[in-house]
């Protein structure tokens, strides 16, 4: 695998489920990302792990919880999620964080019934 | 606060014309860096492009150019020869020294055969 990789490609969960979004990166890359992007929306920042710490957290809500447990693996659990949370969520990695080019993975597309 | 505003929505044309994508941002920094992403159909952001605010040489790329004014505050990208595969989403993108990317809206563009 080359590049950066997010497993599932497509999610359709309950409102009371609870799964998650994974995303690997093969760049040895030390900052990744969480976005979220919606339809006719800007993309919109939701995590940022620097070195494997959270070093941004957009005001997102607490039914999203992300986690990095290394420079290569980020997670998005979700839990309780609305309708409204239905959207196309990117992970992006790069060399450090502010200033550095992002690659991103091909998204996971998320339906919330 | 860092701004990117692609005035342009939609456009449309036929293959083999040519297109320029406009880009327009604010900074209060005077090191920042500027970013073009490519979205087609299938999701994933590609990159395209990272030019930093000491660097104003034009560049091109095959089919592709960009035109780097300071000042203006703008960021174009040209097509030329338009081909179908050029149908996509194109973000353009400013990262400054100290603050993670922000993404302007998008401009669609539709190239018809």
């Amino acid at each position: 695998e080359t590049g950066v990789t997010q497993t599932p490609r497509h999610l359709v969960m309950g409102m009371t489920n609870k799964k998650s979004l994974k995303c690997e990166q093969h760049l040895g890359h030390n900052a990744m990302y969480w976005y979220k992007q919606s339809a006719k929306k800007p993309l919109e920042l939701m995590f940022v792990y620097n070195f494997k710490e959270q070093t941004e957290n957009n005001s997102v809500p607490s039914r999203f919880s992300p986690e990095c447990p290394n420079s290569s693996h980020l997670f998005l659990h979700l839990h309780t999620l609305q309708p409204e949370d239905s959207a196309l969520y990117l992970c992006a990695s790069s060399q450090f964080s502010a200033g550095e080019t992002q690659y991103f993975g091909p998204g996971t597309r998320l339906l919330v019934l | 606060a860092q701004k990117v505003t692609q005035a342009q929505t939609e456009i449309s044309v036929v293959e083999k014309e040519d297109v320029t994508l406009d880009c327009v941002y604010e900074t209060r920094d005077t090191t920042y860096y500027l970013f073009w992403y490519k979205q087609p159909p299938s999701g994933e952001l590609v990159f395209l492009i990272r030019r930093n605010s000491f660097d104003e040489q034009n560049e091109i790329s095959g089919r592709y150019s960009w035109n780097f004014q300071k000042s203006t505050s703008s960021f174009n990208f040209t097509i030329t020869a338009s081909q179908v595969v050029d149908s996509a989403v194109y973000f353009c993108a400013l990262s400054e020294r100290n603050n993670d990317m922000r993404f302007g809206a998008g401009t669609r563009l539709t190239v018809k055969p």
